[in-house]
């Protein structure tokens, strides 16, 4: 079955500016998290989405949100962008989000800030 | 951000070579995940671990969770040329969702022929 999908894989933008970000989960799973990946910092939680609410979150100014649809696909959005926000995003979904439901990661979002 | 320390860093080996790694906790995680990242991809997983002192095997990739629960170890036997790419582990601590992963600081395997 298909896996995580990601669009756009690659994205140039200039700080102020906003983005969004679009995740299509695997057929079935209803828990979608984002993670944004650095050389510095490596990988960091954003945020889990399930039932279209928002149920975990990681340590990211607000200036990152996002949501989700009934049909689990999820955005993720980015205001005011700032140069250190260059990273690639990468969303990861689980069936339920539940203990022995591990986590399938898309191909990510290469974000860039000029 | 929090990041697991993960070690080696980096490793050379040869074709043929067995390989581990290691992840090591401040905290108890009650799920202990290893994945493969290879350049421009997402991680893929390779191995998931839900009870202490589990030993789960994949092919050539073997992990355990460590007794302590606060460490895990990835195994590969007998390496080949595709298994170069960046290793990571990640661990779960939530009881009621396990959906907020902390990743370790990644393992860079290379092989040479």
């Amino acid at each position: 079955k298909a896996g995580v999908t990601q669009t756009p894989r690659y994205l140039i933008k200039t700080r102020g500016q906003q983005v969004t970000l679009s995740c299509s989960p695997i057929s079935g799973h209803r828990s979608v998290s984002w993670y944004q990946q650095t050389p510095g910092q490596g990988l960091q939680f954003l945020f889990e989405y399930f039932s279209e609410t928002q149920r975990n979150k990681g340590n990211f100014p607000g200036r990152f949100s996002g949501r989700q649809f009934s049909n689990s696909r999820s955005e993720m959005n980015v205001s005011t962008l700032e140069l250190g926000d260059s990273a690639l995003y990468l969303c990861a979904s689980s069936y339920d989000g539940g203990r022995g439901q591990p986590q399938h990661f898309g191909d990510g979002t290469r974000l860039s800030i000029l | 951000g929090q990041q697991l320390n993960q070690s080696p860093q980096s490793m050379f080996i040869q074709e043929g070579e067995d390989v581990s790694m290691n992840c090591t906790s401040s905290s108890i995680f009650n799920t202990w995940l290893w994945y493969k990242q290879d350049p421009g991809e997402g991680p893929v997983l390779l191995i998931a671990l839900y009870k202490a002192g589990e030993l789960t095997s994949n092919g050539r990739l073997t992990a355990q969770f460590g007794i302590t629960r606060k460490d895990s170890f990835l195994n590969i036997s007998a390496s080949i040329p595709s298994d170069v790419g960046i290793y990571f582990c990640a661990g779960s601590v939530n009881t009621g969702t396990a959906s907020k992963l902390t990743f370790g600081t990644g393992t860079r395997l290379q092989v040479t022929l």
